[in-house]
């Protein structure tokens, strides 16, 4: 079946640091790839998404490249601010599904430190 | 464009009892999906409903379900409630074209809590 693996949290970083978190997948063909945010007490953002191997999805300065090679979708961002802190979720949908049914990796909570 | 709502926010119930959940999806959305998100489990997809009918379905027990009304506003119900029920349980709308690339947008969801 499909997975999701990212990195445990939590990460603790300070102000202005570089951010990476580690996604890998287990699917078969070319499953969509997302990064999903959740801040405290509310639901989930989508923050970038790939549909295609070396695509590159970006969005308020974070930046994810899907690898079919490494079937990785690695979240970076070069300088986090403090508003930055959250859980962040990385989820994959299946290639030629019908219909929506996202799975999720298992989160990674990030504290960004003044 | 108003986002996804859920109903209640907050939910206390005790074990045996059932409860309903209720999601409006953003307006012209047509598929509505439902995940639980526990600390132990994480994130899991329960179902997805587009046109009134169970288009997908995740592995959980048949006290499980949900419908879809013709204005796509859907409702989960969860039957005889176990205490590993407590959860955030989560609504997901998105516009459906059929591709596997929709976005689903969610909702802030609904924290059940079974005593």
């Amino acid at each position: 079946g499909n997975s999701v693996t990212q990195m445990e949290g939590p990460v603790t970083l300070s102000e202005e640091a570089f951010l990476t978190i580690n996604c890998t997948y287990t699917a078969t063909g070319y499953p969509s790839l997302f990064w999903y945010v959740q801040y405290p007490g509310e639901g989930l953002q989508l923050l970038l998404k790939a549909t295609k191997a070396d695509d590159k999805g970006s969005n308020k300065g974070f930046e994810a490249t899907y690898r079919k090679e490494t079937t990785s979708f690695h979240l970076e961002k070069g300088s986090v601010q403090v508003s930055d802190s959250a859980v962040y979720f990385c989820a994959l949908s299946p290639w030629k599904a019908a219909g929506n049914k996202l799975t999720f990796g298992g989160g990674t909570r990030v504290l960004v430190k003044p | 464009k108003a986002g996804v709502t859920q109903t209640p926010r907050y939910l206390i119930k005790t074990r045996g009892q059932q409860v309903t959940l209720s999601c409006s999806p953003i307006s012209g959305h047509r598929s509505v999906s439902w995940y639980q998100q526990t600390p132990g489990q994480g994130l899991q997809f329960l179902f997805e409903y587009f046109s009134e009918t169970q288009r997908n379905k995740g592995n959980f027990p048949g006290r499980f379900s949900g419908r879809q009304f013709s204005n796509s506003r859907s409702e989960m119900n969860v039957s005889t409630l176990e205490l590993g029920d407590s959860a955030l349980y989560l609504c997901a709308s998105s516009f459906s074209s059929g591709r596997a690339t929709d976005t689903q947008y969610f909702g802030p969801g609904t924290r059940l809590t079974v005593l």
